[in-house]
């Protein structure tokens, strides 16, 4: 059964410093590969995703992700962050056809001003 | 389009009790599938269900059921709600398998 591993529940650091989330998922012939981000008292949205084609994937507000076939990860990361980037970041993968989604335990992003 | 939507967004509940939560999906989406969110286990995956069919199935006890309409709306039912039970409860529809949107949740507490 897939699995995925986020490898830091927490992850503090100061407004306009990069940042990177890491994620791994067990190896698969085929995946398909998300992030979703969690605001306080919300349900989760989109950031992301790799499905195939180009290995490096972009969100529309400056985050980006990276698909490694052979580390079988899937970083999240990005150069600058800001307050309200401040949420829970949770990494998700399926394996290709209907199947669902297996989601990280997740990785609560905190920006310091 | 409207977005998915959950109802009702908080319910409070005693143990032994039964509960329904529904979700209303996208508009032309056909795929519904429930997630309980717990700080402890994080997501799991409940079911999902796809033009009223049940397509998939999560690692949960037979108190744990669910069912989709013919309009795509879907309701899941708890029943002997233990306190355990207690999490938040999302709701996801796709009009594919890869991309899934996600309703605010109903917060479930069982006292």
């Amino acid at each position: 059964a897939q699995s995925v591993t986020q490898l830091d529940s927490q992850v503090p650091v100061f407004e306009e410093a990069p940042v990177e989330l890491r994620c791994n998922y067990s190896s698969s012939v085929s995946v398909y590969l998300f992030w979703y981000v969690q605001y306080p008292n919300q349900g989760l949205q989109l950031l992301l995703k790799y499905l195939s084609g180009s290995t490096l994937v972009e969100s529309i507000n400056g985050f980006e992700a990276e698909f490694n076939k052979s580390q079988t990860s899937f970083h999240l990361r990005k150069p600058s962050v800001h307050i309200s980037d401040t949420a829970e970041y949770f990494c998700a993968v399926s394996d290709s056809g209907n199947t669902p989604l297996v989601f990280g335990k997740g990785t609560r992003l905190s920006v310091i001003a | 389009k409207a977005g998915v939507t959950q109802t009702p967004r908080y319910l409070i509940k005693t143990r032994g009790q039964q509960v329904t939560l529904s979700c209303s999906p996208i508009s032309g989406h056909r795929s519904v599938s429930w997630y309980q969110q717990t700080p402890g286990q994080g997501l799991q995956f409940l079911f999902e269900y796809f033009s009223e069919t049940q397509r998939n199935k999560g690692n949960f006890p037979g108190r744990f059921s669910g069912r989709q309409f013919s309009n795509s709306r879907s309701e899941m039912n708890v029943s002997t709600l233990e306190l355990g039970d207690s999490a938040l409860y999302l709701c996801a529809s796709s009009s594919s398998t890869y991309e899934q949107y996600f309703g605010p949740g109903t917060r479930l507490t069982v006292t």
